[in-house]
């Protein structure tokens, strides 16, 4: 069945690492997104790709990094230097064709917790 | 820029009372529509979505019709069940916006 696969599910970090969330669709989507999304809180979009080797910043865009080498694939990268990274991050995936409606689906998510 | 404002939660109903989860919205243009459910632990899944004005979206017995003069959305069934526990998300995508705006969520809980 067609989907979007986040792995890990559950991830522990220490403070100072980087650690990597996988994000892979098979929806043949040509948009893809991170979200991050903190306890009681609403979504925010921390990056954003349209096309292969393309990605735009989002709102709370400091401290990660995205790449987008396969259509299929756009992992995200929390880095040492994001502040507070213990959140639940959700990937989510569109069609963006003009009159498309472009809502998107989303993976089950990954909890990252930094010990 | 484009904005969407729910009714704050949690809601605490019985088991086949009426729900109303208010949205209403500022945009340019005409946006779509769109509520999401999250089950806990889970990603988002979208529920029904109404892309002009006095369209109904509706699906599992939730509707919610898209009120351009009041720009409005407002999520509405008429018999909840337990298994409706979950949070809401009402969002928008406003002409060619490359992404969705969303609502802060509205955490239901049903009652037997």
């Amino acid at each position: 069945d067609g989907g979007i696969t986040q792995s890990p599910k559950y991830l522990f970090r220490k403070e100072g690492q980087n650690v990597t969330l996988s994000c892979e669709q098979n929806l043949n989507h040509d948009a893809m997104y991170w979200y991050r999304q903190d306890p009681g809180q609403g979504l925010r979009l921390i990056y954003y790709s349209q096309i292969v080797n393309d990605f735009q910043k989002g709102d709370i865009a400091e401290g990660y990094s995205v790449s987008r080498e396969k259509k299929e694939s756009f992992p995200l990268t929390v880095t040492s230097a994001q502040k507070n990274p213990t959140a639940f991050y959700l990937c989510a995936s569109s069609i963006f064709v003009t009159g498309n409606t472009g809502e998107l689906f989303f993976g089950e998510g990954s909890r990252l917790t930094v010990l | 820029g484009d904005s969407v404002t729910q009714m704050e939660g949690p809601v605490t109903l019985s088991e086949e009372a009426f729900l109303t989860i208010n949205c209403t919205y500022t945009a340019t243009g005409y946006p779509s529509l769109f509520w999401y459910v999250q089950y806990p632990g889970e990603g988002l899944q979208l529920l029904l979505k109404a892309t002009k004005a006095d369209d109904k979206g509706s699906n599992k017995g939730f509707e919610a019709t898209y009120r351009k003069e009041t720009t409005s959305f407002h999520l509405e069934k008429g018999s909840v069940q337990v298994s409706d526990s979950a949070v809401y998300f009402c969002a928008l995508r406003s002409g060619s916006a490359r992404q969705l705006t969303f609502g802060s969520g509205t955490q239901l809980t049903v009652l037997p």
